[in-house]
């Protein structure tokens, strides 16, 4: 079945602009995290979401990142004011249910400001 | 503060060998622990996990070993295939749950036929 879908693929934004990433989980999985890899480091938490609300936001970095997740679905990470430490891969995942049950990465949205 | 740290950077094996990937940590805190591996432009895919009250899980050609007292785990991939090499991140967390993860900075794994 269709896996964890990530839009865009690649991002170029100039510093100072918003951006939107957009995340579709694996259909039925209530579970939902975003994750950012910088280059040279592992995938670092930001969100995680159970349903509808943010179950744990403690790993976003400042209140310029913002991510929200109406219906239970898809997600949206926002980020406003770019910064160019900002450019990264943004990974999200999703799970059946928020326990051991394992997460499934999408291919990421590589993101660059410039 | 790298609470999960992979000291080596790159690994080297030969196709049928055995090829062994360790993480060190520094949080007692941390109670279960993954490895993901990673294909270039691809999301981290799952593939093995241990809860800290074993110190041994298999999985076909995949087993983790973990070492409490010595905060350290290691992936053993025996025998090695070209299509092993990959990045292989470590992670870990707390209270048994896989949610919020902590990970290591990952190995590039390459596998020579």
């Amino acid at each position: 079945g269709a896996g964890v879908s990530q839009t865009p693929s690649n991002k170029v934004t100039e510093k100072g602009k918003y951006v939107e990433l957009r995340c579709d989980p694996i259909s039925g999985h209530t579970a939902l995290y975003w994750y950012r890899q910088s280059l040279g480091q592992g995938p670092e938490f930001l969100i995680y979401f159970q349903g509808t609300g943010a179950a744990d936001d403690s790993g976003l970095p400042n209140d310029r990142f913002f991510a929200v997740r109406p219906e239970g679905s898809v997600s949206t990470l926002k980020i406003q004011r770019t910064e160019r430490g900002d450019s990264a891969v943004y990974l999200c995942a999703s799970s059946l249910q928020g326990d051991n049950s394992p997460l499934h990465f999408g291919n990421g949205t590589r993101l660059t400001v410039t | 503060d790298q609470q999960v740290k992979q000291n080596s950077p790159s690994l080297s094996v030969q196709e049928g060998r055995i090829s062994i990937l360790n993480c060190d940590y520094t949080n007692s805190m941390f109670d279960y622990f993954l490895w993901y591996k990673k294909y270039p432009a691809e999301g981290p895919t799952f593939l093995i996990s241990i809860s800290s009250i074993k110190d041994k899980n298999e999985d076909g050609r995949f087993t983790v070993f973990l070492n409490k007292s010595a905060k350290h785990l290691s992936l053993h991939i025996v025998p090695s295939q070209p299509g092993d090499s990959a990045v292989y991140f470590c992670a870990a967390s707390v209270g048994g749950s896989n949610y919020k993860l902590t990970f290591g900075k990952g190995t590039l794994l390459t596998v020579n036929p």
